[in-house]
């Protein structure tokens, strides 16, 4: 099982929206909306942020949104601020009932 | 408040086994699944297995069949991995994270245990 791809880093200015893509199969990412997100500050355990492909649990900021397209899931962070300087990881349900994170993208805010 | 305790980091010589514990609290212990994330130094996440909540069915990653076991004890509400054959790449933070049944998400994670392997 590959991991998913995710760019290895993205970055913005305060105040600007960036996007990260997490590409899979059509026996991942396609083929089911259990695609979720996490966001992990360093030494910190990962946090949720986004689960079934667009669902924000309570207390995570707007500011955070998700996206299917085919093969491929994307998360939107909106207005960045400083605190969202992390690593972002997505995850996927698969076809063989396992899971799958993406490989990981480092968001540095300028 | 949901808490997963895990417990102390540990040294392993290649070709042992350790055993890593996560103590739940704060919910229902058996209405929930338990997964195993692992985390190199430096690297990314690694999903490795989950044990359901019935604790008679565990799925593991195609990697870690034949040297790894998660196994649960509702007594205590405790989750344990067991990974054995040990090697230096086996080095990282593993994480225990909870599921609810088919959500498809981990919405709780513990702190982790490090596991170094080294001779």
């Amino acid at each position: 099982q590959s991991a998913l791809t995710q760019p290895a880093s993205v970055s913005g200015s305060p105040g600007q929206s960036i996007t990260i893509s997490c590409t899979g199969t059509s026996s991942d990412v396609g083929g089911y909306n259990y695609v979720s997100w996490y966001q992990q500050h360093p030494d910190k355990a990962p946090k949720l942020i986004i689960y079934a492909v667009t669902n924000r649990p309570s207390g995570v900021s707007n500011r955070f949104s998700g996206s299917k397209s085919g093969n491929t899931a994307s998360l939107t962070i909106s207005g960045l601020q400083a605190e969202d300087e992390a690593d972002y990881y997505c995850n996927s349900f698969t076809t063989s009932t396992t899971y799958v994170f993406g490989t990981g993208t480092k968001v540095t805010v300028l | 408040q949901v808490q997963l305790v895990h417990s102390g980091a540990e040294v392993k010589n290649p070709g042992a086994s350790v055993k890593v514990s996560c103590k739940a609290s704060g919910y229902t212990f058996s209405s929930y699944h338990m997964h195993w994330v692992r985390q190199a130094p430096g690297q990314g996440l690694e999903w490795m297995g989950i044990i359901k909540s019935t604790g008679d069915i565990a799925i593991y990653a195609p990697k870690f069949r034949g040297r790894l076991t998660m196994t649960r004890d509702t007594s205590t509400s405790t989750v344990y991995m067991e990974l054995s054959s040990l090697r230096s790449e086996d080095t990282a933070l593993y994480y225990c994270a909870r599921e609810f049944p088919d959500a498809f998400y981990f919405d709780y994670w513990g702190q982790g245990t490090l596991v170094t392997v080294s001779s």
